[in-house]
């Protein structure tokens, strides 16, 4: 079975500084990567995705990701962060079961210093 | 279109007591999954459907029921109600590739 490993539950970045979320996963075959982000009482938002192809992803308000076979990463960056994105973001794995089933990460959360 | 619809936002049981959450989408979507999520603990798949009339076990099943009589609604059962089940409940759409677009989330309190 898939997991998803997301080492750090709180990252503190200065507005404007850049920031790297680490993402690992477990699966045996390639596999079909998310990155989505939940702002306080909200629901999760997709910010990008990868299936194939590039490694390098590129994804809405700036993100993007790198995913890296050899290490089983699928690490989040932003050159530059803004307070906006102070939120909480998680990594997902899908397997290619027929069932488009997902499996999370615990998450991380994003505080922005000013 | 208004994506991924939960209701309600909020409620709060008493212990043996029961209740639906609703969901619906107007995506034409498929695939559609049920999620609670507990602080600290990511996203925990309850159940999930991938057509009308067509449903199966997630991760965290027990306690729950639901059904899929039309592609549009995902009705989450909980028949008695545990202080257990206070959490936040997301539903989900997809039409493949794992794609999953959620729903506001209710947050139920069991007390």
């Amino acid at each position: 079975a898939q997991s998803v490993t997301q080492p750090d539950i709180h990252i503190t970045v200065s507005e404007g500084a850049s920031l790297e979320l680490r993402c690992n996963y477990s699966y045996g075959a390639t596999p079909y990567l998310f990155w989505y982000v939940q702002s306080p009482g909200q629901g999760l938002q997709l910010l990008l995705k990868y299936f194939s192809g590039d490694t390098l992803v590129q994804g809405i308000k700036g993100f993007e990701a790198e995913f890296k076979r050899s290490q089983s990463s699928f690490n989040l960056r932003k050159p530059s962060v803004h307070w906006s994105d102070a939120a909480e973001y998680f990594c997902a794995v899908g397997a290619d079961s027929g069932y488009s089933t997902l499996t999370f990460g615990k998450g991380t959360m994003l505080l922005v210093s000013p | 279109n208004a994506g991924v619809t939960q209701t309600p936002k909020f409620r709060i049981l008493k212990i043996g007591q029961s209740m639906t959450l609703q969901c619906a989408q107007d995506m034409n979507h498929n695939y559609m999954y049920w999620y609670r999520q507990d602080p600290g603990m990511g996203l925990k798949l309850i159940y999930y459907s991938v057509g009308a009339g067509i449903t199966d076990k997630g991760e965290v099943p027990n306690g729950y029921n639901v059904s899929r009589s039309t592609t549009e609604d995902f009705p989450l059962r909980l028949e008695l109600a545990a202080p257990s089940q206070t959490s936040v409940y997301f539903c989900a759409s997809g039409q493949g590739y794992n794609e999953q677009f959620f729903g506001p989330g209710t947050r139920l309190t069991v007390l």
